[in-house]
């Protein structure tokens, strides 16, 4: 398999803390790309980091990437109990040409 | 704004049956994918369509096959369901291939 990991697998804080979620991936990519899943709906798009990019922000959400190590961190800072829920990241510009998704990151925020 | 639509949200299946899980975007992406989402597994891709009337194969695309007759639609069918394929659905477009992927809301499918 090609996929990616996200690392931890689950991640349970308090609300007002800061969430940090990685993700290692295997192909060489033109953009790692981050999603959000809420339980029982799609994936929405939250950010998009281009191979030649090693730092990202919006709005509370802060993405880094590092090529050498193949590896991508997504930071969500002063947590709210409305973002729990799960995090992939996905590599593009695989041999296929799409996305190849991580088996994500649970994060439960504790009001 | 519908985005994608997808179509039945969920179903129940017997064994050997047919099924077509139906996709519809209203965004004229040009590409158009089917993934196939299981516990501990993440999202794998079953099907791809970088362009109306073209497809091609994801990682696991045996027992599935797909069509791409127009921008809008993208069909997903089980020739003949097996149990193995009970999972979430998901249908996704971006304009690009390695751009941003938009989805629907998924396909909850169960073979017994």
């Amino acid at each position: 398999s090609q996929q990616g990991e996200e690392d931890p697998q689950a991640l349970s804080i308090q609300e007002g803390e800061n969430a940090t979620m990685n993700c290692s991936y295997k192909t060489s990519i033109n953009n790692l790309q981050w999603y959000r899943q809420n339980s029982g709906r799609g994936l929405v798009h939250l950010i998009l980091i281009r191979s030649n990019e090693r730092e990202k922000h919006s709005g509370r959400l802060r993405v880094t990437l590092d090529t050498s190590k193949k590896s991508s961190s997504l930071l969500i800072t002063a947590s709210r109990a409305a973002d729990t829920a799960s995090y992939f990241c996905a590599e593009g510009g695989g041999s296929q040409g799409n996305l190849i998704f991580g088996k994500g990151t649970k994060l439960s925020v504790k009001p | 704004i519908a985005g994608i639509t997808q179509a039945p949200t969920s179903q129940i299946l017997a064994a050997g049956r047919r099924m077509t899980l139906r996709c519809t975007q209203d965004m004229r992406h040009n590409a158009m994918y089917w993934y196939r989402q299981d516990l501990g597994l993440g999202l794998r891709l079953i099907h791809y369509s970088n362009t109306a009337g073209t497809t091609g194969k994801g990682e696991v695309p045996d027992g599935y096959s797909v069509s791409r007759a127009n921008t809008d639609d993208f069909p997903l069918t089980l020739a003949s369901a097996v149990p193995s394929q009970t999972s979430v659905y998901f249908c996704a477009s971006s304009e690009q291939n390695t751009g941003e992927l938009f989805f629907g809301e998924g396909s909850r499918l169960t073979v017994l």
